[in-house]
């Protein structure tokens, strides 16, 4: 039962282009989406995350987009740098607070 | 900046034997969370915690799980006895509360279980 999808495994992209990572959800109930970062061995960090009542969320380099009637986010980075090299995930929550998470996409920044 | 952590940091533990994962969440959190992700899969909510109790818990936490806050400041993951699929990483998080902030995560045990 895949509720969250990120359906790109990996991305390459380089650096000072924009990268765009995708993310498709299929519960309606869902009103809360984050996008976390992780580097191998170490846990997700927490990105940037937008609640249902808005369409678009900007913070420094990072944007993340609703598209609610579509049931798809996006998060862009401009630009691009390798240390941005790492899993992103894609999480939603909704009516209970736990973490709905994505099977993740690995971005690769080379120079 | 504070932060979630986590110990031990690998755990080799034999099938069948008792596991006991622990975690010391951000000190003013009052939600508290195991998450795992098995090599090469996406993180998997296991349980939540709220005022001394489980408030939720997902189809993986059966009998052989169960969790604790037993002095205030450390939080638990116990693994009675453990299978070769729960080999994983196991991830503590915790929350402030419930506004739709962020959830803070440790570094996470990785458990193998031979």
């Amino acid at each position: 039962d895949q509720q969250v999808k990120q359906n790109s495994p990996s991305l390459s992209v380089q650096e000072g282009r924009i990268s765009i990572l995708n993310c498709d959800y299929t519960n309606s109930m869902f009103d809360y989406f984050l996008w976390y970062k992780k580097y191998p061995a170490e846990g997700p960090t927490f990105l940037i995350s937008i609640s249902s009542i808005k369409d678009k969320n900007e913070d420094g380099r990072f944007t993340v987009f609703l598209n609610k009637s579509a049931k798809h986010l996006s998060l862009h980075i401009v630009p691009s740098q390798p240390g941005d090299s790492a899993v992103y995930f894609c999480a939603a929550s909704g009516d209970t607070d736990k973490l709905i998470f994505g099977t993740g996409t690995r971005l690769q920044v080379f120079p | 900046e504070p932060e979630v952590t986590q110990t031990p940091s690998h755990q080799v533990t034999q099938m069948g034997q008792e596991v006991i994962l622990r975690c010391v969440p951000i000190s003013n959190h009052l939600y508290f969370y195991w998450y795992r992700q098995i090599l090469g899969q996406k993180v998997e909510f296991l349980v939540s915690f709220y005022n001394n109790e489980i408030s939720e818990k997902s189809e993986i936490f059966d009998d052989q799980f169960s969790v604790e806050r037993p002095d205030g400041s450390n939080f638990t993951l116990k693994i009675r006895s453990t299978k070769l699929e729960d080999s994983a990483m196991y991830f503590c998080a915790s929350y402030h509360d419930r506004s739709n902030t962020e959830a803070f995560f440790g570094q996470g045990t990785r458990l193998t279980v031979v």
